[in-house]
């Protein structure tokens, strides 16, 4: 149990389908992040929300659009992606934007687009 | 800019072998911290180790080990006496200001996939 908990765990989806992934946290954090791990790559930071407010788009395309309604959940709104999408998506979170702070991930959402 | 390099893409040892993950960092703050995350197969980085940028001693916790260099902005990983459990994915993280230093950036490397084999 690692406190940021990720749905679904897989998706394939087709190039003109609309989907979403949720993450939620029980921990108490205030700042809430996507990621995107594509093979053999750093992790890509997508966004960053920081007391429900948006602070950082990392020039994500539009296709993916993100929602904060609280600062336990966050969601990544998928639709029209291209195969090169397909990758693990992370949700973190942490308790602030201190350069100290630590992480916390969760399982992450293994995207395949067809 | 901020950037961590991982050179090692992976690394098969033997159980009981000890092992050094390198990580290479760089930036231009004098204040940042580095970490290191693990990824086992279930997909979660499980946090690690955290240091600061103004503590050069290395830590040792259990069969792991870290040796922080600033001189040659290293700060490389060892476990002793490997276990199959120990397989996994391993991340340096480097956690410093952005350019405008209006936020925190945590800056990943590409990662060291480990695998140790019975």
């Amino acid at each position: 149990e690692t406190g940021v908990t990720q749905t679904p765990r897989h998706l394939v989806m087709g190039m003109t389908n609309k989907k979403s992934l949720k993450c939620e946290q029980h921990l108490g954090h205030n700042a809430m992040y996507w990621y995107k791990q594509s093979a053999k790559k750093p992790l890509e930071l997508m966004f960053v929300y920081n007391f429900k407010e948006q602070t950082e788009n990392n020039s994500v395309p539009s296709r993916f659009s993100p929602e904060c309604p609280n600062s336990s959940h966050l969601f990544l709104h998928l639709h029209t992606l291209q195969p090169e999408d397909s990758a693990l998506y992370l949700c973190a979170s942490s308790q602030d934007r201190g350069l100290d702070t630590e992480a916390f991930f969760g399982q992450g959402t293994r995207l395949t687009v067809v | 800019a901020q950037k961590v390099t991982q050179a090692q893409t992976e690394i098969s040892v033997v159980e009981k072998e000890d092992v050094t993950l390198d990580c290479v960092y760089e930036t231009r703050d004098t204040t940042y911290y580095l970490f290191w995350y693990k990824q086992p197969p279930s997909g979660e980085l499980v946090f690690l180790i955290r240091r600061n940028s103004f503590d050069e001693q290395n830590e040792i916790s259990g069969r792991y080990s870290w040796n922080f260099q600033k001189s040659t902005s290293s700060f490389n990983f060892t476990i002793t006496a490997s276990q199959v459990v120990d397989s996994a994915v391993y991340f340096c993280a480097l956690s410093a200001y952005n350019i405008s230093g209006s936020a925190r950036q945590l800056t990943f490397g590409s990662g060291t996939q480990l695998t140790v084999l019975p």
